[in-house]
């Protein structure tokens, strides 16, 4: 009963540095997403992808690309890391539809030095 | 603007106490959906409750209630003789039915509370 899994966990990273954080969810869900969050912002939205094959930028893309592999997997790279990228980022999915819930990950706390 | 707004940064009560957590949301829509999400210590996002725009009927599960005012915009979530497991951040979040954000949710800054023994 997975759900949504993000790989890794934590990840300290020097400034430059470039990664990818995993995501797949084992809910046969249309929609996935990537959030990050810091204190006091709640969280937010950096890049969706509603369906397999397409990827939307949200409210804070600048910084991070990312890849729907297939239906199931949602990735999501720092290029390039700065100190400003170090967050806490949280992998979601739905069903698709409005209306349903979005379930998430168990986070990725990732530090860039 | 905030879409989601939880002016209550804070706040702190002591075991068996009833407390309710504000939402206030902004939205032209006419079909939205409203949650609330739970982040213990630990940090994972656990999904609480969801309600459609067209169903204003309040809520209650055990010791946690919603009242969910379209009047006022807000969708108010109340726990009743709090615990100490209850401390946690607690998010409210807002899904619209339309437009370019399709399907994303937006959230509050969240509520921090802490439950003394």
């Amino acid at each position: 009963n997975a759900g949504v899994t993000q790989t890794p966990k934590f990840q300290v990273l020097k400034t430059g540095q470039s990664m990818t954080l995993q995501c797949a969810q084992d809910m046969n869900h249309n929609s996935m997403y990537w959030y990050r969050q810091d204190p006091g912002m709640g969280l937010r939205l950096i890049y969706y992808s509603a369906s397999e094959g397409t990827t939307d930028k949200g409210e804070v893309p600048n910084g991070y690309n990312v890849s729907r592999l297939n239906k199931r997997e949602f990735s999501l790279r720092l290029e390039s890391a700065a100190p400003s990228q170090t967050s806490v980022y949280f992998c979601a999915s739905r069903l698709g539809g409005t209306g349903n819930t979005i379930y998430f990950g168990e986070g990725s706390w990732l530090t860039v030095v | 603007a905030q879409k989601v707004t939880q002016a209550q940064t804070e706040i702190s009560v002591v075991e068996k106490e009833d407390v309710t957590l504000d939402c206030v949301y902004e939205t032209r829509d006419t079909t939205y959906y409203l949650f609330w999400y739970k982040q213990p210590p630990s940090g994972e996002l656990v999904f609480l409750i969801r309600r459609n725009s067209f169903d204003e009927q309040n809520e209650i599960s055990g010791r946690y209630s919603w009242n969910f005012q379209k009047s006022t915009s807000s969708f108010n979530f109340t726990i009743t003789a709090s615990q100490v497991v209850d401390s946690a951040v607690y998010f409210c979040a807002l899904s619209e039915a339309g437009g370019s954000t399709l399907g994303r949710l937006y959230f509050g800054r969240g509520t921090q509370l802490t439950v003394w023994p």
